[in-house]
């Protein structure tokens, strides 16, 4: 399968400060999605980015659709405690067929207040 | 708003007994998919399905039965389970189509003894 490298794995940082996380693969993808993780809950999406360069805003989010389309980042500023939780970021592709979705190992975002 | 829903939430089961996990949407999307969750790996693909009658293996099919005789119900089957597969299982489904974000249904967490 391919693979998506996420990093970092896990983020400790203090209410109100800025988050960052990326994610890269050795593969193109055509659309690229961020999705947040709540405990005993599943996926739910948070941006979707379709074509390369593309940055794209939802909130306190932004997200950016690398140029080479192999990777992607998402920004999360002035953190507040409910941010808390694990986010993955996901490709798909157009060779692999049909909404196929790869996920990245996701990131661990812990905010203390 | 029902959305995605799988049943059942939590299930044990012993090493070689058979289970279905089920799951259904009522927003009529033609794309459902099966995905599992182990830590530290991000969510796996099992199978798919682009519409009734229409399924196919994902990244990790192998010990794994899918079925789509409606639109609505994309069950899951173990028909031997093994220990391996101890994991989080979720449902998704979308409109076809690249640009169609997936939702997901909040999981059914298996454990096999």
């Amino acid at each position: 399968g391919q693979q998506l490298n996420q990093s970092p794995q896990s983020m400790f940082i203090q209410e109100g400060e800025d988050v960052s996380m990326n994610c890269t693969s050795s593969s193109i993808f055509n659309t690229w999605l961020w999705y947040k993780q709540d405990p005993g809950e599943g996926p739910v999406l948070l941006i979707a980015l379709y074509k390369a360069g593309e940055l794209t805003s939802n909130g306190r989010l932004t997200a950016q659709f690398g140029i080479t389309r192999k990777d992607s980042f998402l920004n999360i500023s002035a953190s507040i405690p409910s941010d808390v939780g694990i986010y993955f970021c996901a490709g798909l592709s157009y060779q692999t067929g049909a909404n196929n979705l790869f996920f990245g190992t996701g990131t661990r975002l812990t905010v203390i207040p | 708003n029902a959305g995605v829903t799988q049943t059942p939430k939590f299930q044990v089961l012993k090493t070689g007994q058979s289970m279905t996990l089920q799951c259904a949407q009522d927003m009529n999307h033609e794309y459902m998919s099966w995905y599992r969750q182990d830590p530290g790996m991000g969510l796996r693909l099992i199978h798919y399905s682009v519409g009734a009658g229409i399924t196919d293996q994902g990244e990790v099919p192998n010990g794994y039965n899918v079925s789509r005789s409606t639109t609505e119900d994309f069950p899951l089957r173990l028909l031997s389970a093994a220990p391996s597969q101890t994991s989080v299982y979720f449902c998704a489904s979308s409109y076809t189509g690249s640009n169609q974000p997936q939702h997901f249904g909040d999981g059914t967490r298996l454990s096999i003894l």
